[in-house]
């Protein structure tokens, strides 16, 4: 199963946009990407998944490389409410929906 | 989306003890999961609640300690027995839909075991 690499903690400003990086080097050709994060004391929430192609959403936008190796979520223009520990995982496909979740990345949007 | 509910949401245990933890799904769900989120950590999975059968657990996880039931499509248990302080968790519920490709998990239950 593929592993993702991500920054331990990030900060940023209110307002503006908020890049989370994550790497997957070991992706292979049929791993999604998914983004899921966990607001303080509340159960994951999903954000978005892709499989190659950028995709956008109400909630964020999803960056691939070419190469599939790393990915970036943008949000577009951070809250305070978005304030949380961000979740990148590669889906494993055909084991029971399995997710491997990994340290994740905690994002503090400061006023 | 599933909307998922959990109960109780917090409790305290005293060690040796037993606790069940329910949830309920406000709709058919394909598959239902059980994780376990120790303080500061990422998710874990315990297991997953197959319908009528038993569960199948990862590894590390066993049926002695965290037994599982799973009677209908909408409705599961965990069951945290024999509890010691390395227990203290948040225990999570998870679903899969068949129309929906994300996961949704439920507010999770926080146990204290002293």
């Amino acid at each position: 199963d593929a592993k993702t690499t991500q920054p331990p903690s990030m900060d940023c400003a209110e307002g503006r946009a908020a890049n989370l990086p994550c790497n997957h080097s070991t992706i292979s050709g049929n791993e999604y990407v998914y983004w899921y994060r966990q607001i303080h004391s509340q159960g994951p929430q999903y954000i978005i998944h892709g499989l190659k192609n950028n995709e956008t959403n109400e909630m964020a936008s999803l960056i691939i490389t070419e190469d599939r190796k790393s990915s970036t979520l943008i949000l577009p223009h951070a809250t305070l409410r978005d304030t949380a520990v961000y979740y990148c995982i590669v889906r494993v496909p055909y084991s029971n929906y399995q997710l491997i979740w990994g340290a994740g990345t905690k994002l503090i949007i400061k006023p | 989306s599933a909307v998922i509910s959990q109960k109780p949401s917090r409790d305290i245990c005293q060690r040796g003890t037993s606790l069940t933890i329910q949830c309920q799904v406000d709709s058919q769900v394909t598959m239902m999961f059980w994780y376990r989120q120790q303080p500061g950590q990422s998710l874990t999975l315990i297991a997953t609640a197959n319908q009528g059968s038993e569960a199948t657990y990862e590894s590390g996880f066993v049926i002695d300690k965290f037994p599982i039931s799973r009677p209908n499509l909408t409705f599961s248990t965990l069951t945290v027995s024999n509890m010691s302080p390395e227990d203290s968790s948040i225990y999570l519920c998870s679903v899969r839909t068949a129309s929906y490709n994300e996961q949704f998990f439920g507010p999770g239950t926080r146990l204290t075991v002293l």
